[in-house]
């Protein structure tokens, strides 16, 4: 199974400022494959990013996905109080799909 | 726009079957080009694939799950069965559509319902 593991744990920033999010894999996971997700407190995940870049429908366009192999990034420029969460990333190139422990990102 | 809503038993006992069922509006299961999911998320932890289920009828498990799992499907629903549970199975349960490729491997999961809790306790 691939093991995605996400750093940092948790990211301390202010809104205004950019963020980057990494998620690294124990083996190469294709464009297509690899996505990300936020979740808040009390809701279910959303789909950020699929196919490791193309925002999906209603994503501001501050977010950015980028990356292959192994290592994959997730940019969120100019923080707004809205984007504090918990951030996932997750491949499905690779049965099990799997996600990553996830990225907390507080202010 | 499609919409998915778990539902089910909040509490189940040990050794018993933890039964749950997603409800899809909007949309048809039977329409090709997407899957049906199964995730949990166990308290204060991250998320953990169960496996999904196709517009035929075909199933994929996590290992760590399958001996004890079903998922199916009918019209509007889908189901999904865990026998044998554990404390270890108590978690908030989401279904998720899934967006699959054109060689139907699966993509991302594109559509959320709000999630249902489950505790497995005497």
């Amino acid at each position: 199974e691939i093991v995605l593991t996400q750093s940092p744990g948790t990211l301390s920033l202010s809104p205004g400022e950019s963020a980057t999010l990494s998620c690294r894999a124990t083996q190469s996971v294709r464009l297509t494959y690899l996505a990300w997700y936020q979740q808040k407190p009390g809701q279910a995940p959303r789909l950020l990013i699929y196919g490791s870049s193309t925002r999906a429908a209603g994503i501001p366009a501050r977010f950015g996905g980028g990356g292959s192999g192994t290592d994959f990034t997730l940019t969120i420029s100019r923080l707004e109080p809205e984007d504090f969460a918990v951030y996932y990333c997750q491949q499905c190139d690779s049965s099990p799909c799997t996600f990553g422990q996830g990225t907390k990102l507080e202010i | 726009q499609v919409q998915l809503r778990e539902s089910g038993p909040g509490l189940v006992k040990p050794s018993q079957t933890l039964s749950l069922t997603c409800v899809v509006s909007g949309g048809s299961i039977s329409g090709g080009g997407y899957y049906w999911s199964w995730i949990r998320q166990q308290p204060g932890k991250g998320l953990e694939w169960i496996g999904y289920i196709n517009y035929s009828g075909t199933t994929s498990y996590n290992p760590s799950l399958k001996s004890r799992l079903t998922i199916s499907l009918d019209t509007f629903k889908i189901h999904i069965s865990l026998r044998s549970a554990t404390a270890a199975d108590t978690a908030i349960y989401y279904c998720a559509r899934v967006d699959v490729d054109s060689r139907d491997v699966p993509i991302a999961f594109d559509t959320w319902g709000q999630g249902t809790r489950v505790t497995v306790s005497s």
